[in-house]
């Protein structure tokens, strides 16, 4: 268990619909991250948060935010799914920057049908 | 821009021998930080080796062993009598100094062991 937890494991939904991934970090680590993986892109990143705030911001669609809450953890929302938005979602956490590296959670693989 | 390079997209060794994953980067920044990371089949990304861009000690841990080149940009990886185990996703990846220091990976060298 690498202290990261990412909920849900696996999701199936429908194009058109609308999902929410979740992510609570290690303890103590204020920075959150999220990357997609897909099979020809590689680990792409998303977006940061540090402390509650967004920090930097990746190749996220406008049809995807995030957010983090006071109690740090983070969520993902993405909207109006497509086939291509399958892919395997990993959060990640450090104690503050990207410097120190990251403990990634076990990821959400979302499946568009 | 920061960039991480992985030519080698798939790489198959019989077990015992030894393997080295290439890894070239580009930062226009002098402090730099540098990763692998393993992805097992079974999907996790298991932090490997960090490395800052002011130690270019070469590093060993047991099989494994990282050759950091800032002459050649390089970062390479070495896995020393191979094992069936080690068949993996390996990224190497790449954070800069300063406020945007989001990790940066490379599209990841396929590992296959055979026995």
């Amino acid at each position: 268990d690498s202290g990261v937890t990412q909920t849900p494991k696996h999701l199936i939904t429908a194009t058109g619909q609308r999902v929410t991934l979740r992510c609570s970090p290690r303890s103590g680590d204020l920075s959150v991250y999220w990357y997609q993986q897909s099979l020809d892109q590689g680990l792409q990143f998303l977006i940061q948060y540090y402390n509650g705030e967004e920090r930097a911001k990746g190749n996220i669609l406008e049809r995807f935010s995030a957010q983090q809450f006071p109690d740090l953890h983070s969520e993902l929302n993405l909207s109006s799914l497509e086939l291509g938005d399958s892919a395997l979602y990993f959060c990640a956490s450090s104690p503050a920057g990207g410097n120190y590296g990251y403990t990634f959670g076990s990821g959400t693989r979302l499946t568009v049908v | 821009a920061q960039k991480v390079t992985q030519a080698q997209t798939e790489i198959s060794v019989v077990e015992k021998e030894d393997v080295t994953l290439d890894c070239v980067y580009e930062t226009r920044d002098t402090t730099y930080y540098l990763f692998w990371y393993k992805q097992p089949p079974s999907g996790e990304l298991v932090f490997l080796i960090r490395r800052n861009s002011f130690d270019e000690q070469n590093e060993i841990s047991g099989r494994y062993s990282w050759n950091f080149q800032k002459s050649t940009s390089s970062f390479n990886f070495t896995i020393t009598a191979s094992q069936v185990v080690d068949s993996a996703v390996y990224f190497c990846a790449l954070s800069e100094a300063g406020r945007d220091d989001k990790i940066i990976f490379g599209k990841g060298t396929r590992l296959h062991i055979l026995p």
